[in-house]
């Protein structure tokens, strides 16, 4: 298997700009996590999907942030409008199950916003 | 607001020694542990997962689960300069993730 897939890998854009981030999870996985990465705040968990879908949107941080998941193999995260403060690594990971099964992490979006 | 803790290094240890990392959780409920290790400019990776008090062995890492004092540690026995990487302490499910503690070995 290919693993999760991520686009784009790297984004560069201004503010105000719509973003849109792609996720293909691994064949077979039944839950779907989008999380964010930066320096001060660490790996936060955004969202997560089981079965297409949303279980748990609490750590979306506010109504600029939208997920959806119209399929088993892919998945959209979108900024409208982005802000430079949106600017990190946004990762998607997908696992068979909760609990004590492995997520596997997709490589990442880098994105930055100016 | 459940909370992860760890110390954010870096730690610096040499080559054959053994590196220990701890971790502290807020949620006396937690039951799922894992450690994800994360190169620079890569995804987390993980290594090692445990769920019961105690020791749990793989290779040359060892998890210790005491859960009366909410705390979680990571041994790397003979650390070799590629362990040096960031270690992620994570809680529960959904996973709650720690910061991360910066881990250099020095040859």
């Amino acid at each position: 298997d290919a693993g999760v897939i991520q686009s784009p890998r790297h984004e560069v854009t201004e503010m105000g700009q719509e973003v849109t981030l792609r996720c293909k999870p691994i064949s077979g996985h039944d839950y779907l996590f989008w999380y964010r990465q930066t320096m001060m705040r660490g790996l936060e968990l955004l969202i997560y999907f089981n079965n297409n879908v949303p279980i748990d949107d609490s750590g979306m941080p506010e109504d600029r942030f939208s997920a959806k998941m119209p399929n088993a193999s892919f998945s959209t995260l979108k900024i409208q409008p982005s802000e430079p403060r949106d600017s990190a690594v946004y990762f998607c990971a997908s696992s068979l199950a909760l609990g004590e099964e492995t997520q596997y992490f997709g490589p990442g979006t880098r994105l930055l916003v100016l | 607001q459940k909370e992860v803790e760890q110390n954010s290094g870096p730690l610096s240890v040499p080559e054959g020694a053994i590196a220990s990392l701890n971790c502290t959780y807020s949620d006396r409920g937690s039951q799922s542990f894992f450690w994800y290790r994360q190169y620079s400019g890569k995804s987390p990776e993980l290594i090692m997962s445990i769920y019961s008090n105690g020791d749990k062995e793989d290779g040359r890492f060892t998890a210790q689960l005491n859960k009366a004092s909410q705390y979680v540690s990571l041994l790397i026995r003979d650390s070799q300069p590629s362990d040096s990487a960031t270690y992620l302490c994570a809680v529960n499910t959904p996973l709650v993730f720690g910061k991360g503690t910066r881990l250099s070995v020095i040859a």
